[in-house]
């Protein structure tokens, strides 16, 4: 059962063009989400979050956008660049009471960016 | 720079032969945790540490065990690799679940 989903595996954009990525929960416990990049060989990186009490935040070129009704977020890039290629995981979390927040993941969707 | 960092990056490993994986951090955190990666997949948890506080997920195998010595370390027990276990093994550590730092992780191949 698949709680968190990216349905787009890859997206190709050109460069200095917005790219838009999706995710979508079907936990409607989850109330903390997160972006994260992937290189090739790394871990992954943490790259923007919103919490469930907002509908959108903003850090420079990343905006992450949360619709609740929907169970949907997004991830912005606007102007996307070369170096932005990667794979985006996107991961959602449960307050469970002040123990651990265990992340929940989605597939990833690779993004290149086309010079 | 305050980091996770995991050991080796690369494992190979022969079948039924057991295997350990470790993970160290600089953070402090409390919370370290292990999730298996294959290929295209979604990262999965198999375990956690919450302090010293084991915590297994409910599908996890048998196979997997963890062992948390101290606070920085923490180490993957995979008693007999099967070919299905080949897969990147992340280590992660938060503060009581915020921050979650990931290391590099460590693929593993079973032959």
């Amino acid at each position: 059962d698949q709680q968190v989903k990216q349905n787009s595996p890859s997206l190709s954009v050109q460069e200095g063009r917005i790219s838009i990525l999706n995710c979508d929960y079907t936990n409607s416990m989850f109330d903390y989400f997160l972006w994260y990049k992937k290189y090739p060989a790394e871990g992954p990186t943490f790259l923007i979050s919103i919490s469930s009490i907002k509908d959108k935040n903003e850090d420079g070129r990343f905006t992450v956008f949360l619709n609740k009704s929907a169970k949907h977020l997004s991830l912005h890039i606007v102007p996307s660049q070369p170096g932005d290629s990667a794979v985006y995981f996107c991961a959602a979390s449960a307050y469970n009471g002040g123990a651990t927040n265990k992340l929940i993941f989605g597939t990833g969707t690779l993004l290149a960016v086309q010079p | 720079d305050a980091m996770v960092i995991q050991n080796p990056r690369y494992q190979v490993t022969q079948f039924g032969k057991p295997v350990t994986l470790s993970c160290s951090q600089t953070l402090n955190h409390n919370v370290m945790y292990w999730y298996q990666q294959k290929s295209s997949q979604a990262p999965k948890l198999l375990f956690h540490y919450y302090d010293k506080d084991f915590n297994n997920e409910a599908d996890t195998p048998d196979n997997f065990q963890s062992r948390r010595p101290n606070t920085s370390f923490c180490f993957l027990d995979i008693r007999s690799p099967g070919l299905g276990d080949a897969a990147m093994y992340l280590c992660a550590t938060s503060r009581d679940g915020t921050g979650y730092t990931f290391g590099s992780g460590t693929r593993l191949t079973v032959v």
